[in-house]
């Protein structure tokens, strides 16, 4: 199974929204909802941000949305504020049961 | 509160092996699958294996396949990696974390360190 493919980078100014993609193929992001995004700190343990492609788990601000159209799902977050500057990765759960994550995106806040 | 605490990392030399733990508490382990996921230090993360909630399925990444087995004792709340042949590239933070189609809570992780 192939690595996601996320950009290296993205970057935004306060307030503004950002979207990171993340993108497969149609045998997996696009034959699938089951794409999920997390954010990590360094230092820390990843944090799930968005499963089942746009679903957020209780306790994370509604900043956060996910999507997907064809073989890429996205990450937006909206409002963006200094706390968000950190790295990002999409992950995938395949049909073979097995995951799959994306190569992380550094969200630079500027 | 969900917690998760690996432990079991160290220095190891190639070809060495290493049986990794994590002890589970704040929710109901038997009824839920369970992973580990490794990170090299400054690199993106890989995912290791699976297994399911009374440990009858397992699942594993190729790069660890015939290796490393998986497995959990769920009257110890405690999840499992004996890791055999270990290599330099298996250096990284080796983290366990609860779910089968997203992880919705990560332990800390532990460090493992294949060099001679």
């Amino acid at each position: 199974q192939s690595a996601l493919t996320q950009p290296a980078s993205v970057s935004g100014s306060p307030g503004q929204s950002i979207t990171i993609s993340c993108t497969g193929t149609s045998s997996d992001v696009g034959g699938y909802n089951y794409v999920s995004w997390y954010q990590q700190h360094p230092g820390k343990a990843p944090k799930l941000l968005i499963y089942d492609v746009s679903y957020r788990p209780s306790g994370v601000s509604n900043r956060f949305s996910g999507s997907k159209s064809g073989n890429t799902a996205s990450l937006t977050i909206s409002g963006l504020q200094a706390e968000d500057e950190t790295e990002y990765y999409c992950s995938l759960y395949t049909s073979s049961s097995s995951l799959v994550f994306g190569g992380g995106t550094k969200l630079t806040v500027l | 509160e969900v917690q998760l605490l690996e432990s079991g990392g160290g220095l190891v030399q190639p070809g060495g092996s290493l049986r990794l733990s994590c002890a589970a508490s704040g929710f109901t382990f038997s009824s839920h699958s369970m992973n580990w996921v490794r990170q090299t230090p400054g690199k993106g993360l890989e995912w290791v294996s699976g297994i399911t909630i009374n440990g009858g399925k397992t699942y594993y990444a190729d790069s660890v396949k015939g290796r490393f087995t998986i497995s959990r004792d769920n009257s110890k709340s405690t999840l499992y990696l004996q890791m055999n042949s270990l290599r330099v590239e298996d250096t990284a933070i080796y983290y366990c974390a609860k779910g089968y189609r997203y992880l919705d809570y990560w332990g800390q992780g532990t460090l493992i360190t294949v060099s001679s």
